[in-house]
């Protein structure tokens, strides 16, 4: 069961462009939504996470977007980097003892010159 | 350890024998996960275990497939009669508690010939 949808599944994006990375979860559970950078031959690592308290957070060139309402989170990079290529996975988990965390298909961003 | 250690970094086996996996996760960490992820592709839940004990096995894909951890520490994720569709890179992470950053290792590459 599929419970974290993320789109699109590879995108490209000129230097100094904003990518846009857009994710949907169903467990309304999930209370913690960290997005994680992997580039290759290497493991995910976390880029930035918010909490469903918060409606957006940024961090440097990266925002998280949150509409709990919707069930949906995004995340978006502002100026775009080529050293920003890499693929973006978004993730979920709940609270509480059970600490799964479920992760979206990932998104393979490309950043042309 | 300062991160998380995964072993080997390859492993290339013939289809028919077992292999085993280790993961040391960072020291205190009393989560840790197992996901898969085959080329390109996302990031597969196999198993989660929180300290020795595991709540959630249910993404180990088949019954050849197993895994253990001793002492709060050490995991083994082993793979009995491998077959060419066990081929991927295995991850391990770790993480303190619920809604806290995982930290990944950088994974075993899987090759069954």
């Amino acid at each position: 069961q599929q419970q974290v949808k993320q789109s699109p599944q590879s995108l490209i994006v000129q230097k100094g462009g904003i990518s846009i990375i857009n994710c949907a979860y169903e467990n309304t559970a999930f209370d913690y939504f960290p997005w994680y950078q992997q580039f290759p031959g290497k493991g995910p690592a976390l880029l930035i996470a918010i909490r469903p308290d918060v409606s957006e957070k940024k961090e440097g060139r990266f925002t998280i977007s949150f509409n709990k309402s919707a069930k949906q989170f995004s995340l978006h990079i502002m100026d775009s980097q080529p050293g920003d290529s890499a693929t973006y996975f978004c993730a979920a988990s709940p609270s509480g003892g059970y600490q799964k965390v479920t992760f979206g298909t990932g998104t393979k961003l490309q950043v042309i010159p | 350890g300062a991160g998380v250690s995964q072993s080997p970094s390859n492993k290339v086996t013939e289809k028919g024998k077992d292999v085993e996996l280790r993961c040391d996760p960072i020291s205190g960490h009393t989560a840790l996960y197992w996901y898969r992820q085959s080329l390109g592709q996302g990031l597969e839940f196999l198993i989660y275990f929180q300290g020795n004990s595991a709540p959630d096995k249910s993404g180990l894909p088949s019954d050849r497939f197993s895994a253990e951890r001793t002492g709060g520490s050490v995991s083994t994720l082993t793979i009995q009669r491998t077959q060419q569709e066990d081929s991927a890179v295995y991850l391990c992470a770790s993480r303190t508690g619920v809604g806290t950053e995982a930290f990944f290792g950088q994974g075993t590459r899987l090759t069954v010939v």
